[in-house]
């Protein structure tokens, strides 16, 4: 089936640098990446839509100059966390739609701002 | 109103009890629909879609009611192993697609 890659699954760093996370589609051209937040004890929120060749489009209240996402290719998105704050902490998790095999997701990336 | 609704939870039940979940969602154009289980701090993986007709995969069965707008999932004889929270998810077809999750429902298996 489809698979998902998805680095850092861990990053720490600290306050006012930026964090880039990969994600890539193994072994299928994925033309929609989607970028998703969960905070704990919370379900998943769609952050930003990433179509290859175009901009991300962003929902309401994602500010795009702080979360910039690149897709320049079929098989690979990156979400960059700029200037990261301590409210930026969270599990960040991508996924991507193949024709066959539908919606599958990255392993994840848990973000820690100190 | 979410745009999707789920049980809240969380469910207690004993090992080799049946459960059920549902899930509710709002604008009639979703268009596919699945179950996806999410275990602690890890990734959401795909339990099964759900489609009209109903399916089923082993001991979980799926059940989509487009006149009454909900999906419910059926866990029998329930193991331990089945504890996770488990996240009802809509998509969208429309210009573009739009995928939303259910805020999940918490299910603990005790011995």
């Amino acid at each position: 089936g489809a698979v998902v890659s998805q680095h850092p699954s861990r990053v720490i760093c600290k306050s006012g640098t930026s964090v880039k996370i990969e994600c890539r589609s193994l072994d299928f051209q994925a033309t929609t990446m989607f970028w998703y937040r969960q905070f704990p004890k919370q379900s998943l929120m769609l952050m930003a839509t990433s179509n290859e060749g175009s901009k991300a489009t962003y929902e309401q209240g994602v500010e795009k100059d702080k979360f910039l996402i690149n897709h320049a290719s079929l098989t690979l998105s990156t979400l960059t966390v700029t200037s990261a704050h301590p409210e930026d902490s969270s599990f960040y998790i991508c996924s991507a739609q193949d024709k066959d095999y539908g919606y599958t997701f990255g392993s994840g990336t848990r973000l820690t701002v100190v | 109103r979410k745009e999707v609704e789920q049980d809240p939870g969380p469910f207690n039940v004993p090992e080799g009890a049946t459960v059920a979940f549902n899930c509710t969602y709002s604008n009639s154009a979703s268009q596919s629909f699945f179950w996806y289980r999410q275990d602690c701090r890890k990734e959401p993986k795909l339990l099964m879609s759900v489609y009209s007709s109903g399916n089923e995969d082993g001991r979980f069965t799926a059940q989509l009611n487009r006149a009454s707008q909900y999906i419910s999932l059926l866990i029998r004889d329930s193991k331990l192993s089945d504890s996770a929270t488990y996240l009802c998810v809509v998509i969208q077809y429309s210009s573009a697609s739009k995928i939303i999750f259910g805020s999940g429902t918490r299910l603990s298996i005790r011995p």
